[in-house]
């Protein structure tokens, strides 16, 4: 079957810039989407498609992918982006959506 | 405002069942595919199952397959997924959540969650 890999954990300091990368086999062929979850709180879309963000989410969440991986980048991190991180996608293989492991954010 | 309020959760044995509701509303429900994602706790989100806008066609993790059917009543604006032979495993927050209308992968909208628990 196939899989999305997330790095389990990521720091940053505050206003800095950071990247959380997802890979995988499907990405090649589709988009990944991107959704922010904080504790005890349903995940919430951050980006999605080429580099789309939905109504509502600020301008430092951008999206961006090359090959079989897939990023989300926050430029300026802000004490509130502090949350868990999971990028999804289509795949051809397997279970038609797949998830990745998740990324948990801390901003120092 | 648009919304998706799940309902059904609760305890079961093992090897019971439960049929989970999700009531959408501020949106032509009828226009969207819809997703069930599942999150055990402390993991991550796992996607469940997927039903077209019209119901033609209904997709399934192979975790669930076999055990868990998705419907949905376009005249009641709601999603429904009837969970048979519950096991342990299936022990999870369960979301409902929106099919962008565009981009496939993409899920637009989640509802709060409702809690299932498998436990004698």
């Amino acid at each position: 079957s196939s899989e999305l890999t997330q790095d389990p954990a990521v720091s940053v300091a505050l206003g800095q810039t950071v990247r959380i990368t997802c890979q995988g086999d499907s990405l090649r062929s589709y988009y990944a989407s991107w959704y922010q979850q904080k504790p005890g709180q349903a995940p919430v879309l951050v980006i999605y498609g080429k580099n789309n963000r939905p109504s509502g989410i600020p301008d430092r969440f951008s999206g961006s992918s090359s090959g079989n991986t897939a990023s989300l980048t926050i430029t300026g991190a802000q004490a509130e982006d502090e949350a868990d991180y999971y990028c999804n996608s289509r795949d051809s293989s397997g279970n038609p959506w797949v998830f990745g492991g998740g990324t948990k954010l801390t901003v120092l | 405002q648009v919304q998706l309020v799940e309902s059904g959760g609760g305890v079961v044995q093992p090897g019971g069942s439960l049929r989970l509701s999700c009531a959408a509303s501020g949106f032509t429900f009828s226009s969207y595919g819809m997703h069930w994602v599942r999150q055990a706790p402390g993991k991550g989100l796992e996607w469940v199952a997927f039903i077209r806008y019209d119901g033609s066609n209904k997709y399934y993790a192979d975790s669930v397959k076999g055990r868990f059917t998705i419907s949905r009543d376009n005249s009641k604006n709601t999603l429904y997924l009837q969970m048979n032979s519950l096991r342990a495993e299936d022990t999870a927050v369960y979301y409902c959540a929106r099919a962008d209308i565009v981009v496939q992968e993409a899920f637009d909208i989640w509802g709060q969650g409702t809690m299932v628990t498998v436990s004698s």
